[in-house]
C-alpha cells in the first residue's frame, strides 16, 4: 500500500444525484492531486492543493467540487454529473508543490471506480 | 506541442521472457521522466525517475533507459513474471516558467501469460 487510500472503491449514481469521494493520505505529505483516468486516455489532473490552498485547477466543470480541510483529507464533491465524467478518480500525494506539480514523485490512492447512470 | 507516445499499445509475452517498452516524448525543456506502473484496478506506482544526465537506470527486473538527444526512454523487463501484468506508463516533466509540470503517456498494457 502506498499510504493513500480512497473511499468508496465503487460508486453508481445517476445524474441527479450529490455524492462525494474521499481521500486520505498518512505520509505527512503537504500537497494532494485529484486525477481523472479514461479509456483509451491519459492522466487527466484535475485539482492540486497546497497546504489545504487550491493551487491548480485545470478547467473542471463546476460540477465537481473539491475541499481539503487539512493536508490529510482531500474530498471531490459530485452534483448533477454527465454520463461522460464516469472514469477512475485517482487521488495522489506527494511531499511538497514548491516549484510546481512536476518537482515531486506522487503516491497514488487505489481509485474510485465511478459509474454515471 | 508537448507529447509523450508509448508503443507499443499492448503486448502479450510468455512467462520467462524479456520485454521492452518504448517511449518517445517530444517536451520541452525537459526536466525528468518517470515510469509508473498501474495495476488493473489500482493507482500508478513509481518504479524509476531518470534526469538529464543519466542513461540507464535499474530497478530489481527493471531497467529504464534514457537518450535526451532522441528524447526517447525505453523500459526493459528481464525474465518476466505473471505479477508484471499491468499498464506502464511514461511521464515526463518539464519547466514551464517558474513552475514544473507533467505530460503522462497512454501506457502501454502488458500481459504475462504463463
Amino acid at each position: 500500500e502506498t499510504g493513500v487510500t480512497q473511499t468508496p472503491r465503487h460508486l453508481v449514481m445517476g445524474m441527479t444525484n450529490k455524492k462525494s469521494l474521499k481521500c486520505e493520505q498518512h505520509l505527512g505529505h503537504n500537497a494532494m492531486y485529484w486525477y481523472k483516468q479514461s479509456a483509451k486516455k491519459p492522466l487527466e489532473l484535475m485539482f492540486v492543493y497546497s497546504l489545504e490552498e487550491r493551487v491548480e485547477n485545470n478547467s473542471v466543470p463546476s460540477r465537481f467540487s473539491p475541499e481539503c480541510p487539512n493536508s490529510s483529507h482531500l474530498f471531490l464533491h459530485l452534483h448533477t454529473l454527465q454520463p461522460e465524467d464516469s472514469a477512475l478518480y485517482l487521488c495522489a500525494s506527494s511531499q511538497d508543490y514548491r516549484a510546481g506539480w512536476g518537482s515531486y514523485e506522487q503516491y497514488f490512492g487505489p481509485g474510485t471506480r465511478l459509474t454515471v447512470t | 506541442k508537448n507529447q509523450v507516445e508509448q508503443s507499443p499499445q499492448s503486448l502479450i509475452i510468455l512467462e520467462g521472457k524479456n520485454c521492452t517498452l518504448q517511449c518517445n516524448y517530444t517536451v520541452s525543456p525537459f526536466s525528468n521522466l518517470r515510469w509508473y506502473k498501474q495495476d488493473t484496478g489500482r493507482g500508478p506506482v513509481s518504479l524509476t525517475i531518470m534526469t538529464f544526465s543519466e542513461n540507464t537506470k535499474s530497478n530489481g527486473r527493471y531497467t529504464a533507459t534514457l537518450d535526451a538527444d532522441t528524447k526517447q526512454s525505453s523500459l526493459h523487463i528481464t525474465a518476466s513474471q505473471l505479477s508484471d501484468s499491468a499498464s506502464y506508463i511514461c511521464v515526463v516533466s518539464y519547466n514551464a516558467g517558474n513552475n514544473r509540470k507533467l505530460i503522462w503517456g497512454l501506457g502501454t498494457s502488458l500481459a504475462v501469460n504463463p
